[in-house]
């Protein structure tokens, strides 16, 4: 059974530039979420989808948004980037989202804004 | 307001010798606990989970959990460790959000494991 594919693996992009990341759930996973790892701020969450509605979303600004498709697969978006985005980003996905339910994580996205 | 504490930022331990990543939890209702590892310049990969029932839960690689209601912790241990064990190991504590009614998870700052030949 194929895990979280993410793409794309590595990019760079210029500061004030938009970026989109996309991510493909477990098979069968409904529930999908975004997490920002940094080396000062560790991994922070960034919002979950269920059946394409934001049903949960960190502090992140409105420059952070997502989206869920009907297939579950999912993306997120990030618009006029700062220098202080470039981090790792992670998707994850999980059966229905509940408590008990284990996260499966991706391989992440490498983003480097210059 | 659910919190993961993990009080090292690094372990050193001697291959072959037991190890032990030590995780403090909150939260306000039944804790449903998670460790995972992570390998440089890779995403996460799921070690194991407690959600009810033995304190001892067994997960992959041969790593296995304590869990202490008493004490709120949820430390990772292995008997023997393996040079290959060197990663980061991160603590996860999954809870109602405190807006109610859907999940939020938690990650402990991570703990970096180093095992010396």
């Amino acid at each position: 059974k194929a895990g979280v594919t993410q793409t794309p693996r590595y990019l760079i992009k210029t500061r004030g530039q938009q970026v989109t990341l996309s991510c493909s759930p477990i098979s069968g996973h409904r529930s999908v979420s975004w997490y920002q790892q940094t080396p000062g701020q560790g991994l922070q969450f960034l919002f979950e989808y269920f059946s394409e509605t934001q049903r949960n979303k960190g502090n992140f600004p409105g420059r952070f948004s997502g989206r869920q498709f009907s297939n579950s697969r999912s993306e997120m978006n990030v618009s006029t980037l700062e220098l202080g985005d470039s981090a790792l980003y992670l998707c994850a996905s999980s059966l229905d989202g509940q408590l008990g339910n284990t996260i499966y994580f991706g391989e992440g996205s490498w983003l480097t804004v210059v | 307001a659910q919190s993961v504490a993990q009080p090292e930022d690094q372990v050193n331990v001697a291959e072959g010798n037991p190890l032990t990543v030590k995780c403090t939890y909150s939260v306000s209702g039944n804790p449903y606990l998670f460790w995972y590892v992570q390998y440089p310049n890779r995403g996460l990969q799921f070690l194991l989970k407690y959600i009810t029932g033995d304190n001892l839960v067994k997960g992959s690689y041969g790593f296995e959990a304590e869990f202490n209601k008493s004490q709120t912790s949820f430390h990772l241990k292995k008997p023997s460790a393996l040079v290959s064990d060197s990663a980061l190991y991160f603590c996860a504590v999954r809870d109602i959000s405190d807006s109610g009614g859907y999940q939020k998870v938690t990650f402990g700052t991570g703990t970096k494991l180093q095992v010396i030949p």
